[in-house]
């Protein structure tokens, strides 16, 4: 079937500290990787993409790989600020985009 | 506000009353999701529309739930006889029928709380 997997929280960092969010999948097709962002009373924002193996999603500092040997798909910043604190999830999208597969999301607490 | 517009965005309700989300959105895409999401889960998929045709429905969505686009535009999703375990924050999302789209825009969600 079709699930994504992703290191559970709370991760607790200080400013300018790196950032590393595991995420893995296993999908029956050809899958889309995605990362969303849910701030507190807000709802899911799209952080960024890729939708094929080898390519790098990038948006404010974060980036994500799409691993196809791995199947993973790990969200990274170098350099995290107090403002980067919310829920974070990992998703996929099979075929025609009908469907959203989501981890069970990641809680980041930044420290000033 | 050109966004997806979920109301009302928190319900409470007794056990065994029926309750109704609307869902607005963004204008002139054809595709609406909803999703349900439980504290400390990620969202959950529930049904999916093109347009006015409820094209897939998860095993999640019990007989006690119903949803609706009836002309393609706004979306309602009731759920009869509320039970404890429907206490969830429900999400809508949209998107449009593109090629190579890969993005749904989602709303802020409806809080339901059944007491």
């Amino acid at each position: 079937g079709n699930s994504v997997t992703q290191m559970e929280g709370p991760v607790t960092l200080s400013e300018e500290a790196f950032l590393t969010i595991n995420c893995t999948y296993t999908a029956t097709g050809y899958p889309s990787l995605f990362w969303y962002v849910q701030y507190p009373g807000e709802g899911l924002q799209l952080l960024l993409k890729a939708t094929k193996a080898d390519d790098k999603g990038s948006n404010k500092g974060f980036e994500a790989t799409y691993r196809k040997e791995t199947t993973s798909f790990h969200l990274e910043k170098g350099s995290v600020q107090v403002s980067d604190s919310a829920v974070y999830f990992c998703a996929l999208s099979i075929y025609n985009f009908n469907k959203f597969y989501f981890g069970s999301g990641t809680k980041l607490n930044v420290k000033p | 506000d050109t966004g997806v517009s979920q109301n009302p965005r928190h319900k409470i309700t007794k056990r065994g009353q029926n309750v109704t989300f609307r869902c607005d959105p963004i204008s002139e895409h054809n595709r609406l999701y909803w999703y349900r999401q439980t504290l400390g889960q990620g969202p959950e998929f529930l049904t999916y529309f093109q347009n006015e045709a409820q094209l897939e429905k998860s095993r999640l969505l019990s007989d006690r739930f119903s949803a609706e686009r009836p002309k393609g535009s706004f979306s309602t999703l009731e759920i009869q006889r509320t039970e404890q375990g429907d206490s969830a924050m429900y999400l809508c999302a949209s998107s449009p029928t593109l090629a190579g789209n890969t993005e749904a825009f989602f709303g802020q969600g409806t809080r339901l709380t059944v007491v």
